[in-house]
């Protein structure tokens, strides 16, 4: 079963205080990982796809990689802004061409001013 | 571009009654996923279509739950006799069929009496 394990549960930090998140998965035959930023009261935004291990994606303060077990997003000299539950999910083929997606639980991250 | 929509953007129904909740995905998206959302919580899923069928509805919660897609167009969500415990954010995802990326319309808050 694949599974995908997100830490911390909540992270506060200060601003300009840099992290980075962490995304552990367990699947067969990974066919991509997603990060995506949900607001309250929002649905979740997509931010970056990562295909194979080494890979990074950068947007703004974000930077995405992933290695064959883990994925971190580093968040760096983050503003009040960035506050938001960051989400994490995995896709990986099935048979007849299924596409499964399984999603963490998330991290809600609250930057302080 | 005209993103996921989805209607009504909040539902308050008394206990017992039925709900269908809609989903109008981006044009050329064959699939179409329904999540779960409890306050506080991760993501549930639901249902996957590709195009109008049902590959995968082994997160529908019980029989009460259904759903329905029209070709590569609009789904309903349908919960019949509806609980207490089915009140949640109920958010479908339109995806790109390559790269797999979702987008997520807004969710309709559901809040059952």
């Amino acid at each position: 079963e694949d599974q995908v394990t997100q830490s911390p549960e909540a992270l506060r930090l200060q601003e300009g205080e840099s992290s980075s998140l962490n995304c552990s998965y367990t699947v067969s035959g990974l066919r991509g990982l997603f990060w995506y930023r949900q607001d309250p009261g929002k649905g979740p935004e997509f931010l970056f796809t990562l295909y194979s291990a080494g890979e990074e994606k950068e947007k703004e303060r974000l930077k995405a990689t992933l290695t064959k077990k883990e994925s971190f997003l580093h968040i760096t000299a983050p503003k009040p802004e960035d506050s938001a539950t960051y989400l994490c999910a995995v896709q990986a083929s099935r048979s007849g061409g299924y596409q499964k997606v399984t999603f963490g639980t998330g991290t809600k991250l609250q930057v302080i001013p | 571009g005209a993103g996921v929509s989805q209607s009504p953007s909040n539902k308050v129904t008394e206990k017992g009654k039925d709900v269908e909740l809609r989903c109008d995905p981006i044009s050329g998206h064959t699939a179409l996923y329904w999540y779960r959302q409890r306050l506080g919580q991760g993501l549930e899923f639901l249902i996957y279509f590709q195009g109008n069928s049902a590959p995968d509805k082994s997160g529908l919660p019980s029989d009460r739950f259904s759903a329905e897609r029209t070709g590569e167009s609009v789904s309903t969500l349908t919960i019949q006799r509806t609980q207490q415990e089915d009140s949640a954010v109920y958010l479908c995802a339109s995806t790109d069929p390559s790269p797999y990326t979702q987008y997520f319309g807004p969710g309709t808050r559901l809040t059952v009496l």
